[in-house]
């Protein structure tokens, strides 16, 4: 079973809109980071949150992280068709921190 | 900076047969993970290997095996295989030791057992 769950499961947004999603995990975790996915090809690393951080921006990314609800959020401002892509968020825990856990992914799609 | 590669990029497989999968770690890294990603869910982790011993294991059988060089390439090896092991392989190199979490993934290998 996967550790996170991301929602909404595809996400359709018109070019210079904001798009967000969401990320609940199941158990206490020592990081979480979101990775995107082009077309079921390799991931990207975006952006890592440490369990003892509330929030962090890299470019136009801005993570949030609340572990007394289990959830992260992951903020695209200002889409761009480069955008359309996969999104997951993968959770470590502390006892196994080499051994990332993914959710099933949100599929974004941005309109030109 | 050479990034994370794998080989072949495709592969079609009877069930039953044998298959071996490749990696190159990121020039720099010691720390290599496998991953099994089935269409539309996201990836699964099998296990990882570091300074050539398998340091962690996902829940899969033990015909998934792997192997890990002195120059941090990896194989991914998988026995007897099953029409639900057709997936995206993927392979992501890190470097153990490191104060970062972060996993550089491969273009992955799209496996189709027939």
């Amino acid at each position: 079973s996967q550790q996170g769950e991301e929602d909404p499961q595809a996400l359709s947004i018109q070019e210079g809109e904001n798009a967000t999603m969401n990320c609940s995990y199941k158990t206490s975790i020592n990081n979480l980071q979101w990775y995107r996915q082009n077309s079921g090809r390799g991931l990207v690393h975006l952006i890592l949150i440490r369990s003892n951080e509330r929030e962090k921006h890299s470019g136009r990314l801005r993570v949030t992280l609340d572990t007394s609800k289990k959830s992260s959020s992951l903020l695209i401002t200002a889409s761009r068709a480069a955008d359309t892509a996969s999104y997951f968020c993968a959770t470590t825990k502390w006892d196994n921190d080499y051994k990332l856990s993914f959710g099933a992914g949100t599929t974004v799609t941005v309109r030109a | 900076e050479t990034g994370v590669t794998q080989s072949p990029t495709h592969l079609i497989k009877t069930r039953g047969q044998q298959v071996t999968l490749r990696c190159s770690s990121q020039s720099g890294h010691n720390t290599v993970s496998w991953y099994q990603q089935a269409l539309g869910q996201g990836p699964q982790f099998i296990f990882q290997y570091y300074r050539e011993e398998e340091n962690g294991r996902g829940n899969f059988p033990p015909r998934f095996s792997g192997l890990q060089f002195p120059n941090y390439s990896s194989e991914l090896n998988v026995n007897a295989l099953e029409l639900d092991d057709s997936a995206l392989y993927l392979c992501a190199s890190s470097n153990r030791g490191r104060i970062s979490y972060e996993q550089y993934f491969g273009p992955g290998t799209r496996l189709t057992v027939t």
